[in-house]
C-alpha cells in the first residue's frame, strides 16, 4: 500500500544551524514527490516537487528511489522558516490524487 | 497565482442537521478537486475525489451517503455532511489542480473550513 512517513512531529533547530527533516515513502509505481509548507494561519502551499529539481527557499530534496527516501534540507535555517512541512506523493493514474505524510513542526529559535 | 476558496471558513450546527461546505477555483479550472479532512495536529487525509459532471470516488472507509459531494461545474465543488454528529467536527480542506495539470503538477489548496456538531 501507498504510504509516506515522516518520523518527526518536531524539529527544533537554532537560527544558522542545518535542517533535515526526513521523508520515507513506499509506492509501487512511478513515485512523484512534493514538499508542502504551512506558515502559521496560512493555508498549504507548495515548497518543491522533485521533478523540477530546483532550489526553492534554500531548501532542496532529492528523490532516492534506493532508500524510498526524498528528505528535505536547508543549509541555514531561518527563524521565518518555522512552519509545519508536509511530505506528498502523487499517485500515478488519471487522478493524480496526493497522500500526505504526518508532518513534521519545524522550530527555528533565535 | 491560482486561488481555492472555501465557504464557510467556520460553522457551527445542532446534531442531525447537514452543511454544506463549498469549494471554488476562482480563477482557473478545475476537472478535479480533492477534499480533505484534518484532526488536530494530525495530517491530511484524503477522502474523496471529486470530478467534474461525474460521482465522485471516495476513499476506503470514508461514508459517500455521509459526505455527499457534488461537483457540477468546473469551478465548484461541494461537500454535504449529512446528519452530523459531534464526531464529524473537523477540518475540511478542499485542492484543486489546474485543468492542464490534470494528471500531475501543483494542487492549490483552500483556506479550509472547521465544522463544530454540537
Amino acid at each position: 500500500a501507498q504510504r509516506v512517513t515522516q518520523p518527526e512531529k518536531l524539529l527544533s533547530v537554532f537560527k544558522g544551524a542545518p535542517v533535515e527533516l526526513k521523508c520515507n515513502y513506499s509506492y509501487s509505481g512511478s513515485p512523484e514527490l512534493f514538499w508542502y509548507v504551512q506558515y502559521s494561519r496560512q493555508r498549504l502551499q507548495l515548497l518543491l516537487r522533485h521533478i523540477s529539481r530546483e532550489s526553492i527557499k534554500g531548501f532542496t530534496a532529492d528523490l532516492n528511489k534506493g532508500e524510498t527516501s526524498f528528505h528535505l534540507k536547508k543549509p541555514f535555517a531561518q527563524e521565518e522558516d518555522s512552519a509545519m512541512y508536509y511530505c506528498a506523493l502523487s499517485l500515478s493514474g488519471n487522478t493524480g490524487k496526493l497522500i500526505f505524510g504526518q508532518g513534521t513542526t519545524l522550530q527555528v529559535k533565535p | 497565482g491560482a486561488v481555492v476558496s472555501q465557504h464557510p471558513s467556520w460553522v457551527i450546527c445542532k446534531s442531525g442537521t447537514s452543511v454544506k461546505i463549498e469549494c471554488r477555483s476562482l480563477d482557473f479550472q478545475a476537472t478535479t478537486m480533492f477534499w480533505y479532512r484534518q484532526f488536530p495536529k494530525q495530517s491530511l487525509m484524503l477522502m474523496a475525489t471529486s470530478n467534474e459532471g461525474s460521482k465522485a470516488t471516495y476513499e476506503q472507509g470514508v461514508e459517500k451517503d455521509k459526505f455527499l459531494i457534488n461537483h457540477a461545474s468546473l469551478t465548484l465543488s461541494t461537500l454535504t455532511v449529512t446528519s452530523a454528529h459531534p464526531e464529524d467536527s473537523s477540518f475540511y480542506i478542499c485542492s484543486a489542480r489546474m485543468f492542464r495539470d490534470r494528471h500531475t503538477g501543483e494542487l492549490f489548496f483552500g483556506e479550509g473550513s472547521r465544522l463544530t456538531v454540537l
